[in-house]
């Protein structure tokens, strides 16, 4: 299994302003997958990380307001811009095993006021 | 209807007692599937996986697949506090990237 480390591990931000959240991965990984869990709904998948091209993103996300770096094999960042209220939630970043099951790091708790 | 239909719960158990937390989909497609425990302010982990039909046990935890029903199960028996956690299924297609989860079930484990 990967060790997955991911920062800040919370935050409160002010409403307007942007956050990025890293995730640094122990090995080299070909894809890292960003997710969103909100209260009481399951992990919801927001884009997938490829290193080298643009990142993938799922219906109802958009690279303006998720952008996504992924500068090589063990590491990157999604960032949370023009935050609402809407956007607080649990963001997770998330590598595959050798058997497409999922590995998580310990979450990025966002509340936006 | 979703994908995958999970009851949310909360359950909650005395110590000791067979627990078992249920999950079921309409995607005959998919051929992996997953549970993971999620504890208070941390990320999913990684408790079962699953490939096609069958059981799998580890230690305590038995993780069942009935395709023919869409169905599958954890069963944790000799429940202890520290299985106190949501619980979430998830399943995936084979050769897609993609996993769906459940919503969870939020277990309590009562001393």
């Amino acid at each position: 299994s990967a060790v997955i480390s991911q920062k800040p591990s919370r935050d409160i931000c002010q409403r307007g302003t942007s956050l990025t959240i890293q995730c640094q991965v122990d090995s080299q990984v070909t894809m890292m997958f960003w997710y969103r869990q909100q209260p009481g709904q399951s992990l919801t998948l927001i884009a997938t990380a490829n290193q080298g091209s643009e990142a993938t993103y799922e219906s109802g996300f958009v690279i303006d307001k998720f952008p996504i770096s992924r500068p090589n094999l063990t590491f990157s960042t999604l960032t949370v811009s023009n935050m609402s209220p809407e956007d607080s939630s649990i963001y997770l970043c998330s590598v595959r095993g050798q058997n497409t099951e999922a590995f998580f790091g310990q979450g990025t708790r966002l509340t936006v006021v | 209807q979703k994908e995958v239909e999970q009851d949310p719960g909360p359950l909650s158990v005395p110590e000791g007692a067979i627990v078992s937390l249920n999950c079921t989909y309409s995607n005959s497609a998919f051929q992996y599937f997953m549970w993971y425990r999620q504890y208070s302010r941390k990320g999913p982990e990684l408790l079962m996986y699953t490939y096609s039909s069958g059981n799998k046990e580890d230690g305590r935890f038995t993780a069942q697949v009935d395709k023919s029903s869409k169905y599958i199960s954890l069963f944790i028996r000799d429940s202890q506090p520290s299985d106190s956690a949501t619980y979430l299924c998830a399943m995936s297609v084979e050769g897609n990237e993609k996993l769906t989860f459940g919503t969870g079930t939020r277990l309590t484990i009562i001393p």
